[in-house]
């Protein structure tokens, strides 16, 4: 398996402009994760999914954020209007279902808004 | 709500060293799950080694090891043979037994290894 695949890899985006992370997980995997890494605040899980149902979105930051997942092998995360403060590297993140299972994450995107 | 600890934000070790890497955690719970995270400058992040909090015997994956000290609430992790490959930045992080599927991160503790 090719393992979690996010795109774009990097991103650099004028504020006010929409931008769309993606995610493709990892085949046979029920729950995906959004998780935004910075300096400030660390990793911090944004929003995750069982079964493509959104089930605890509490640490999405505000309405300019939303995350679809209109089936079991793509997720988007987009963020409309962007701002500086969104500049961060954003992980996708899926794992099987079952207590005893691991999350593997992709490998980020960077995106940087000026 | 769980909280993950990590008071070293920086380590460095002689290459073939051994290196321990602390974390302590709070929560109420008594079923949970406890990971050791590597994130090289590729930004990938990788599972090192996990913890079932109902285990009594520490994890070992070959040079890497905790200390599971559960009524401490600490989480240790060593790295025993220090090698160049092992400089990353290293992530402690919780998920509870239960419903709730997230991860909880430490801050995160950057190791450097000295040749």
């Amino acid at each position: 398996d090719a393992g979690v695949i996010q795109s774009p890899r990097h991103e650099v985006t004028e504020m006010g402009q929409e931008v769309t992370l993606r995610c493709k997980p990892i085949s046979g995997h029920n729950s995906l994760f959004w998780y935004r890494q910075t300096m400030m605040r660390g990793l911090e899980l944004l929003i995750y999914f069982n079964n493509n149902v959104p089930i605890d979105d509490s640490g999405m930051p505000e309405d300019r954020f939303s995350a679809k997942m209109p089936n079991a092998s793509f997720s988007t995360l987009k963020i409309q209007p962007s701002e500086p403060r969104d500049s961060a590297v954003y992980f996708c993140a899926s794992r099987a279902q079952g207590l005893n299972t691991e999350a593997f994450f992709g490998q980020g995107t960077r995106l940087t808004v000026v | 709500a769980q909280t993950v600890t990590q008071s070293q934000p920086e380590m460095s070790v002689q290459e073939a060293e051994t290196v321990t890497l602390s974390c302590t955690y709070d929560t109420s719970e008594s079923d949970y799950y406890l990971f050791w995270y590597k994130q090289p400058p590729s930004r990938q992040m990788i599972l090192v080694i996990r913890q079932e909090a109902y285990k009594q015997q520490n994890a070992t994956e070959n040079r890497f090891s905790v200390n599971f000290q559960k009524a401490a609430k600490s989480f240790s992790l060593k790295i025993s043979d220090s090698q160049l490959g092992d400089a990353a930045m290293y992530f402690c992080a919780y998920r509870s037994g239960g419903g709730a599927q997230k991860l909880v991160f430490g801050q995160g503790t950057r190791l450097t290894i000295n040749p």
